[in-house]
């Protein structure tokens, strides 16, 4: 069956880089698009980019552009998500989603940030 | 940062039916349909339907989406205390070149 397996929770200092994982499995990897989307704090989903791990082209929201990274490993099916110069707006829900047809069809379980002093 | 526009709340009573709302423009909603999704307290959101009305299976028959114009619509039949969940609509937005979510709306249970 298909999943997405992120990393786990993180703490970070502001001005700080984070780098957060998500591992499909039960599909072939480069058949789909993997997108990220966060959620903050008692807030609405707020989508960030995505990458298609077929060639690495990647799509970044404009609000995060400069300091939002996607990359894809194939060797490990994996995709990595590294966001920059943290600041405390930027604790949030992390998660992986996997495109399908006009929609986000499955989704990782979730990383947990917080950015504190 | 809401691109697309769904009331807060809404509240109904058991059985009853709800109706959710989700209003874009011609670049999102209007171009290619909308996406709903249902969140729980602590969980990941999960899929309804996709592409105005078409059900993942697994999703009860119960949730019907549809559309008109560029505004999509969540209806839930036979409402049950499970249903109770934030309920989110999703769709590309060509003139963004990005994807949007509407605010989500807070369904109550009564």
């Amino acid at each position: 069956q298909v999943q997405l397996v992120q990393s786990g929770p993180e703490v970070k200092k502001p001005g700080a880089s984070l780098k957060v994982s998500c591992e499909p499995s039960g599909y072939i990897f480069t058949d789909y698009y993997i997108h990220w989307v966060r959620q903050a704090p008692g807030q609405g989903l707020e989508w960030m980019g995505l990458i298609n791990p077929g060639d690495d082209g990647t799509t970044y929201a404009r609000r995060f552009q400069g300091r939002f990274t996607l990359t894809s490993d194939m060797s490990t099916n994996t995709v990595y998500m590294e966001l920059t110069s943290l600041r405390p707006d930027d604790s949030a829900l992390y998660y992986c989603a996997r495109e399908g047809p006009g929609a986000f069809d499955y989704w990782g379980q979730g990383t947990l940030v917080t950015v504190s002093s | 940062q809401a691109g697309l526009t769904q009331p807060p709340s809404v509240s109904k009573d058991l059985r009853q039916t709800a109706t959710l709302t989700c209003t874009g423009n011609s670049n999102n909603v209007g171009r290619q349909g909308a996406a709903w999704l249902q969140q729980h307290q602590g969980h990941p959101p999960k899929l309804l339907s996709y592409r105005d009305n078409n059900r993942p299976s697994g999703v009860s028959e119960r949730f019907s989406a549809s559309r008109s114009g560029s505004t999509a619509s969540l209806t839930i039949s036979g409402l049950q205390p499970g249903d109770e969940a934030d309920y989110y609509c999703s769709a590309w937005d060509k003139g963004l070149n990005a994807w949007v979510f509407g605010g989500g709306t807070k369904l109550t249970v009564l």
